[in-house]
């Protein structure tokens, strides 16, 4: 079946715009991931969602950062007033149900956003 | 909190030829462990896993890894490589502590050459 898409593949906008990042994650997956991949490091993990509300936000750098998921498919990762080092690579997963640790996660190929 | 250190940034190696890349972490609760490997303009890809049981974990594409508890380390293992293994390499762990945060090393950059 079809994997985690996420949409756009890049985005380049200018500092202080505001962002939209999009997943999809895979059909009948209830949990959902988003991290931050910067360049020459290891993804970073943002936000978890279980369902529609998000059970785990620690990793949100600050409040610019924001993420919805109203009907428990697709997610939404905004960022306002975006700023050069927001720079990375965002990356979505996804699971079955996060009812367990050892459940994979599934990751997209990442929207790659660029702030000049 | 939980740390992963994948001490080498790139490992060049010969197409068939062995090869491992390392990973250590450091946590003061039980994990368990994942390797993914990143090809070029792609998502990240499970390799492999350590939850319970045999301390030698086999994966996909001929890769092992053995999990050592004493040494906290968890090396990634392949008898002969291919050029299509050319790829990032990233060692992950979870916390058996209820939250489903991973945590990455930096990664390894492996380049298999002709």
């Amino acid at each position: 079946g079809a994997g985690v898409s996420q949409t756009p593949s890049n985005k380049v906008t200018e500092k202080g715009k505001y962002v939209e990042l999009r997943c999809d994650p895979i059909s009948g997956h209830t949990a959902l991931y988003w991290y931050r991949q910067s360049l020459g490091q290891g993804p970073e993990f943002l936000i978890y969602f279980q369902g529609t509300g998000a059970a785990d936000d620690s990793g949100l750098p600050n409040d610019r950062f924001f993420a919805v998921r109203p009907e428990g498919s697709v997610s939404t990762l905004k960022i306002q007033r975006t700023e050069r080092g927001d720079s990375a690579v965002y990356l979505c997963a996804s699971s079955l149900s996060g009812g367990s640790l050892r459940e994979t996660q599934y990751f997209g190929p990442g929207t790659r956003l660029l702030v000049l | 909190a939980q740390s992963v250190t994948q001490l080498d940034s790139q490992v060049p190696v010969f197409e068939e030829a062995p090869v491992e890349l390392r990973c250590n972490y450091s946590s003061s609760v039980s994990v368990y462990l994942f390797w993914y490997v990143q090809y070029p303009n792609q998502g990240l890809q499970l390799l492999l896993k350590y939850l319970s049981g045999s301390t030698l974990v086999k994966g996909i594409n001929g890769f092992e890894a053995e999990f050592n508890k004493s040494q906290t380390s968890f090396h990634l293992r392949k008898p002969s490589v291919h050029i299509s293994d050319t790829a990032e390499y990233f060692c992950a762990v979870i916390p058996d502590t209820g939250r489903r945060a991973l945590t990455f090393g930096s990664g390894t950059r492996l380049q298999v050459q002709p």
